[in-house]
């Protein structure tokens, strides 16, 4: 019964490979969310969307492309990997929607951990 | 930018009372306040959110000042389970103007550690 889950947990690569990171909420929402936890455990948010499009951008660099197959899921594709680009990654997810009401609860996905050697 | 203060770190008894303050002196009228907490390597947990009143729920308790300048989150009877950084954050409603923007700033937080 989980509700936002995320594969790989651990992923360890190399400089300039290419790697995604998958995300699923079985939880019906209608936004999913993209945040990184740097190693100081300052945790900013990167992407958000909203039915499959895309609401939120944080100046994020290029070689992260979020793609968003269906409303379920909120992948992360990683271009050109980086030192740093190492840090958790985690998916989130929210009722948000015109049928919402004034807040919503995000739910968290229990992270992935991306070192890049 | 995180628009509260917390204390860096805390710690409380088990079994007692925790009672973690957050100041949010610049707080707008249409901002709600929400409680996050982060238990070592995992995801962030939602705990409890208010606007004005005073808001209770299975985990915790949240008191919010008239001004609504700052609130407390209250555990009522800590356990070792409840060490974590907890993370009170502002956040607009939901508005034509923000709708699907509704992301949550972290700021630093507050380590909590239950002491047995």
């Amino acid at each position: 019964d989980t509700a936002v889950s995320q594969t790989p947990k651990y992923l360890v690569t190399q400089m300039g490979n290419d790697k995604s990171i998958k995300c699923e909420q079985n939880l019906g929402h209608d936004t999913m969310y993209w945040y990184k936890q740097d190693s100081k455990k300052f945790l900013k948010i990167m992407f958000s969307y909203n039915n499959k499009e895309l609401i939120i951008n944080e100046t994020v660099p290029n070689r992260f492309s979020p793609k968003s197959p269906d409303k379920a899921h909120l992948n992360l594709h990683i271009n050109s990997l980086e030192l740093g680009d190492s840090a958790v990654y985690f998916c989130a997810s929210s009722p948000s929607g015109f049928s919402g009401g004034p807040t919503d609860t995000q739910y968290f996905g229990p992270g992935t951990r991306l070192t890049v050697l | 930018d995180a628009k509260t203060t917390q204390p860096t770190s805390m710690d409380c008894a088990e079994g007692r009372a925790a009672n973690l303050p957050c100041n949010h002196s610049t707080i707008s009228g249409n901002e709600y306040v929400y409680w996050y907490r982060q238990i070592h390597s995992q995801g962030p947990q939602y705990i409890i959110h208010g606007l004005k009143n005073n808001e209770t729920n299975e985990m915790a308790s949240l008191i919010i000042t008239e001004d609504r300048k700052s609130s407390t989150l209250i555990l009522p009877h800590a356990t070792l389970r409840d060490t974590a950084v907890y993370y009170c954050i502002v956040r607009a409603e939901r508005g034509l103007s923000n709708f699907g923007n509704e992301k949550l700033t972290f700021g630093t937080g507050t380590r909590l550690t239950i002491i047995p």
